[in-house]
């Protein structure tokens, strides 16, 4: 069975730029998140999705971060406008049950020039 | 929020070495999970061990849910088992995990 897939899995561009991170689910899970991995604060949780809804989004840094579910196989995370210190790991997971085991995708390393 | 420390933050072991890892938490959880980041960055899920004992292969954690700490067991240590271990927990009534720092694991041939 597929895991649950990112795109692009490495991004460099400059300052000011829109960036938008994507994500499929594992297919039948009802729970997506997304998470930043950076040396200084570790793994955040930014945003997490029941159901396509999201349901909380107290970790999103600022509103140069947006997230949408449109339907349950695709996420997109948006960066709009850049800035270097975003640079991080970005990942995406998934899980079949509330409260249930997460599965990570293999990131996307964003670096921000 | 809820505090996750894990120790040690760093262990070298010879391979075939055995270690215990460590994770405390500072309040009641609703559930705990062990992954490991590889070398190349990936997370993969180890264990969803709320409480009680689960074991695959090398591998066993242990979690006491009353005394909030749990245990990732790792026997006959190999060189594949190095990267960093973390332990993440989940409160009552959301689904939010919090990770702890981890501990960075290097087994050497």
């Amino acid at each position: 069975d597929a895991g649950v897939i990112q795109s692009p899995r490495h991004e460099v561009t400059e300052m000011g730029q829109e960036v938008t991170l994507r994500c499929k689910p594992i297919s039948g899970h009802n729970s997506l998140f997304w998470y930043r991995q950076t040396m200084m604060r570790g793994l955040e949780l930014l945003i997490y999705f029941n159901n396509n809804v999201p349901i909380d989004d107290s970790g999103m840094p600022e509103d140069r971060f947006s997230a949408k579910m449109p339907n349950a196989s695709f996420s997109t995370l948006k960066i709009q406008p850049s800035e270097p210190r975003d640079s991080a790991v970005y990942f995406c997971a998934s899980s079949g049950t509330v409260g249930g085991p997460q599965h990570f995708g293999d990131g996307t390393r964003l670096s921000i020039l | 929020g809820i505090q996750v420390e894990q120790s040690p933050p760093d262990l070298i072991l010879q391979e075939g070495a055995n270690s215990t890892l460590r994770c405390n938490f500072s309040d009641s959880v609703n559930n705990l999970q062990w992954f490991h980041q590889n070398p190349w960055g990936q997370l993969i899920n180890l264990f969803y061990i709320p409480s009680g004992t689960k074991q695959n292969g090398r591998l066993s954690a242990t979690t006491v849910a009353t005394e909030r700490y749990s245990l990732l067991y790792i026997s006959s240590s190999q060189t594949t088992d190095s990267g960093v271990y973390f332990c993440a927990v989940e409160g009552f009534g959301n689904e939010k995990l919090t990770f702890g720092t981890g501990t960075r694991l290097t087994i050497i041939p």
